[in-house]
């Protein structure tokens, strides 16, 4: 089975300022890697993904994340903040065999002060 | 990319009564959809995968006679809520994904049920 961990709930940051959600991961299988966001009361919307190639993707919105194997980790980032980007964060991951639903990590709330 | 529309996105009910939410892919089949479980400031939680013509199949500790899902075609999956406990209130999202390869899962925007 595969697990995910967000190490922070919370990432309070300023507005213009870079940030970096992180994201760990476990499976014994290779894994697929994506991040969502949330808005309140809404459902998810995807930022990105890792497939296969390139360990480095840009996602929407100025995000981008990079896949890292040996440290079984997909960090997300943005080089700087809007006060549209407060959201909940959701890093998650599935693997191409079974029923192949997402697997979700805890969440991190970003919260931009201007 | 595809999407997924979710109804109803906000209910109220009566403890006892049934709720459905219906969740349709609106420009593509899917023959899979997902619901889940969202509680307040926490993570979604599967409940059960939808699959189209055969049975739903559950996770452990979900009770399938309480959470009916029907999946009678395609395009549409439903979730009903059978005699609905205060306890069961929660935000529920359903997601299918493009038939074939690893693509990423499309969500609806979601239903926030409140059980009175």
């Amino acid at each position: 089975a595969q697990s995910v961990t967000q190490l922070d709930s919370q990432v309070p940051v300023f507005e213009e300022a870079p940030v970096e959600l992180r994201c760990n991961y476990s499976s014994s299988v290779s894994v697929y890697l994506f991040w969502y966001v949330q808005y309140p009361n809404q459902g998810l919307q995807l930022l990105l993904k890792y497939l296969s190639g390139s360990t480095l993707v840009k996602g929407i919105n100025g995000f981008e994340a990079e896949f890292n194997k040996s440290q079984t980790s997909f960090h997300l980032r943005k080089p700087s903040v809007h006060i549209s980007d407060t959201a909940e964060y959701f890093c998650a991951v599935s693997v191409d065999t079974g029923r192949r639903a997402l697997t979700f990590g805890s969440g991190t709330r970003l919260q931009v002060q201007p | 990319g595809a999407v997924v529309s979710q109804h109803p996105s906000r209910v109220i009910c009566k403890s006892g009564t049934s709720v459905k939410i219906e969740c349709r892919s609106l420009d593509f089949q899917a023959t899979t959809m997902f619901w889940y479980r969202q509680f307040p400031k926490q993570s979604l939680m599967l409940m059960a995968t939808s699959n189209e013509g055969s049975k739903a199949t559950y996770e452990q500790g979900v009770e399938k006679d309480k959470f009916l899902i029907n999946h009678a075609s395609l395009t549409l999956s439903t979730l009903t809520v059978t005699s609905a406990h205060p306890e069961d209130s929660s935000f529920y999202i359903c997601s299918a994904r493009l038939p074939g390869g690893p693509t990423e899962a499309f969500f609806g925007q979601g239903t926030r049920l409140t059980v009175v």
